[in-house]
């Protein structure tokens, strides 16, 4: 079945320590997304990538970094410059970037990896 | 800039009586919104979205919401809560004026009681 496949799902990480959140879809979507979900503050993007080689800083980039080598994966690396990188992220992707040409597409989400630092 | 208002953190019914989630938005332009939901430890799933068709808008598992453009809202209701409903929902709005920028809500726990 397509989808997209978040790994790990939990995660610890002791302070100074960078980690790497994999996300992996076989939708054919040009379009990734990282988002951060914090209890009580929905959903903040972090990066967002609409074409290979490409992407872009969201709302709260600091202290993470991207990849886009490959259309189906948009590997996150969560560094020790984040101050408070305890968190549940999700990755999601889309047909066209969200209003592209005409309308905002769907996004299709992960689901999610939990990362505890501790 | 857009903005999205999520009136209720927390809303809690029994099984079987209506569902009614509250959402307003703030958008210059000709907003796009959804309907998300998120069962715990899971991902978000959409349930609905306006794109300026038609205003009362149908979605999966009986919810239905209709944009209001002069109360500025996006209310989701469902006739018949069902036990399956209890999760996390997200209203979102998306606008062309703002780049098609998804703004989250900050989400509305829905707790069904048998």
């Amino acid at each position: 079945d397509g989808g997209i496949t978040q790994s790990p799902k939990y995660l610890f990480r002791k302070e100074g320590q960078n980690v790497t959140l994999s996300c992996e879809q076989n939708l054919n979507h040009d379009a990734m997304y990282w988002y951060r979900q914090d209890p009580g503050q929905g959903l903040r993007l972090i990066y967002y990538s609409q074409i290979v080689n490409d992407f872009q800083k969201g709302d709260i980039a600091e202290g993470y970094s991207v990849s886009r080598e490959k259309k189906e994966s948009f590997p996150l690396t969560v560094t020790s410059a984040q101050k408070n990188p305890t968190a549940f992220y999700l990755c999601a992707s889309s047909m066209q970037p969200p209003g592209g040409v005409s309308q905002p597409g769907e996004l299709f989400f992960g689901e999610g990896s939990r990362l505890t630092v501790l | 800039a857009q903005s999205v208002t999520q009136l209720d953190s927390h809303v809690s019914v029994s099984e079987g009586t209506p569902v009614l989630l509250r959402c307003n938005y703030s958008s210059s332009y000709s907003p796009s919104l959804f309907w998300y939901v998120q069962h715990p430890n899971k991902g978000l799933q959409l349930l609905l979205k306006y794109t300026s068709a038609a205003t009362l808008v149908k979605g999966i598992n009986g919810f239905e919401a209709e944009f209001k453009k002069s109360e500025t809202s996006f209310h989701l209701t469902k006739p018949s809560a069902h036990m399956s409903d209890a999760a996390e929902y997200f209203c979102v709005v998306s606008d062309r004026g703002y780049g098609n920028k998804l703004v989250f809500g900050a989400g509305t726990i829905l707790r069904v009681k048998s």
